[in-house]
């Protein structure tokens, strides 16, 4: 079965400053794997995907992941960090298809940004 | 494009008694989904439609769960009867159901939960 692991539950970094995010997955099949994004009170909102093209995938807010098939990871970066970015970041592996399908998520870190 | 709309926001209300939430889809989207959210942790699913089919409903406690999405579009869930630990947010989502696993699920606002 799939699952998704993210390290660090909380993560603080001050305004400018890289930000990284730790996913990591388990799957028996070449996975997709998502990036959410949930602002307080706000469902989620999608930020990239992998879905087997180039390992480097870019996404909104400046926000990048590298798929490391080597090392089952799929982190978030970010160079430069701005107040905005305060938020809670899921990581989601999809595998299977038609019945089987299923998106299961991390337990999501929680960003903060300090001024 | 309008969003996924779910309603209410918020609930509030004592062990026993029922609840609803309704979700409607992002037009033309042909995968619906309800997810619940505990505090501090991810969305976990507790059912998927193709239409008006329900075709996962594996992780749905069906003795007090139940869900419909007549004509393929809006969907309700329902509690009955609620239970203290049935607090939490309740996400919809819907997806346009053709690409399979590499789908962007596309979520609406929640409706936060509070059983006393």
């Amino acid at each position: 079965a799939q699952s998704v692991t993210q390290l660090g539950s909380h993560v603080s970094v001050s305004e400018g400053a890289l930000v990284l995010l730790r996913c990591n997955y388990s799957s028996s099949v070449p996975p997709y794997l998502f990036w959410y994004v949930q602002y307080p009170n706000q469902g989620l909102q999608l930020l990239l995907k992998y879905t087997s093209a180039a390992t480097l995938v870019k996404g909104i807010n400046g926000f990048e992941a590298e798929f490391k098939k080597s090392e089952t990871s799929f982190h978030l970066t970010k160079p430069s960090a701005h107040m905005s970015d305060a938020a809670e970041y899921f990581c989601a592996v999809s595998e299977g298809g038609g019945s089987n399908y299923k998106l299961t998520f991390g337990k999501g870190t929680l960003l903060t940004v300090n001024p | 494009e309008a969003g996924v709309v779910q309603s209410p926001r918020y609930k509030i209300i004592e062990k026993k008694q029922p609840v609803a939430f309704w979700c409607n889809p992002i037009s033309g989207h042909n995968t619906l989904y309800w997810y619940l959210q505990n505090l501090g942790q991810g969305p976990e699913l507790l059912i998927r439609y193709e239409n008006e089919e329900a075709v996962d409903d594996s992780q749905l406690p069906k003795d007090r769960f139940s869900a419909e999405r007549l004509k393929g579009v809006d969907s309700t869930l329902k509690i009955q009867p609620a239970e203290l630990g049935d607090s939490a947010v309740y996400l919809c989502a819907s997806s346009i159901g053709l690409a399979g696993s590499t789908d962007t699920q596309y979520f609406g606002p929640g409706t936060r939960l509070t059983v006393l």
